[in-house]
């Protein structure tokens, strides 16, 4: 079955960096792309971007420019999220979701980033 | 960029009432809208996409309607497992967004 998995749980320290993974099995990982998605406690959803996994393009939403990089271990099919200098508006869950024609069809479980001093 | 939004952001109802959400886009989409469910502490599950196609293994009560930039998500019958917060999305640019979200709350 088709599955996304998340690595775990992380706190920071402002101004530090975070790697969070996402590991996809059940299907061809470069047949379909992936997205990231940010939610703030109690907030909703905000769409941060993608990334075109056959050929590790990124597209990243507008407040998601410079801090935030999408990456692929294609080989391990896993993407990744680093994001660089965290602040604390950066705390949040992180979901990856897999992309199909528009849509995004399967999800991870997310990953809580705590970012505190 | 493109502001979907949603109304009412939150919604009393009894279970077996039938409901609409509506997400209202700022400029013509044609029908590149779909709708997910969140339930608390858990992943969005997409319910219907590109407005009105149905999803394998999502309830029949659930369906859309709509295009340009007017589009509902109506349940037939609430049960009690729908109280939860639904979110609209679009695809018509390449750079999505979503809704602020529909909070669905029993009355």
């Amino acid at each position: 079955q088709i599955q996304l998995v998340q690595s775990g749980p992380e706190l920071k320290k402002p101004g530090e960096s975070v790697k969070i993974s996402c590991k996809a099995s059940g299907y061809t990982f470069t047949d379909y792309a992936m997205h990231w998605v940010k939610q703030a406690p109690g907030k909703g959803l905000k769409w941060m971007g993608w990334i075109n996994t056959y050929t590790g393009k990124p597209t990243y939403a507008d407040d998601f420019k410079g801090r935030f990089v999408f990456s692929l271990e294609a080989s391990a099919s896993t993407a990744n999220l680093q994001i660089s200098n965290l602040k604390n508006e950066d705390t949040a869950t992180y979901f990856c979701a897999r992309g199909d024609i528009g849509t995004t069809d399967y999800w991870g479980q997310g990953v809580m980033v705590t970012v505190s001093s | 960029n493109i502001v979907l939004t949603q109304s009412p952001a939150t919604l009393s109802v009894t279970p077996g009432e039938s409901v609409s959400l509506s997400c209202r886009a700022s400029q013509s989409i044609s029908t590149s809208i779909h709708w997910y469910q969140q339930k608390s502490n858990e992943s969005p599950r997409l319910l219907i996409k590109y407005a009105s196609q149905s999803i394998s293994g999502i309830p029949s009560r659930f369906s859309g309607s709509g295009s340009g930039t007017d589009f509902t998500l109506s349940i037939n019958r609430v049960e009690s497992e729908d109280f939860s917060i639904y979110y609209c999305q679009q695809s018509y640019s390449s750079l999505f967004t979503f809704g602020s979200g529909t909070k669905l709350e029993i009355k």
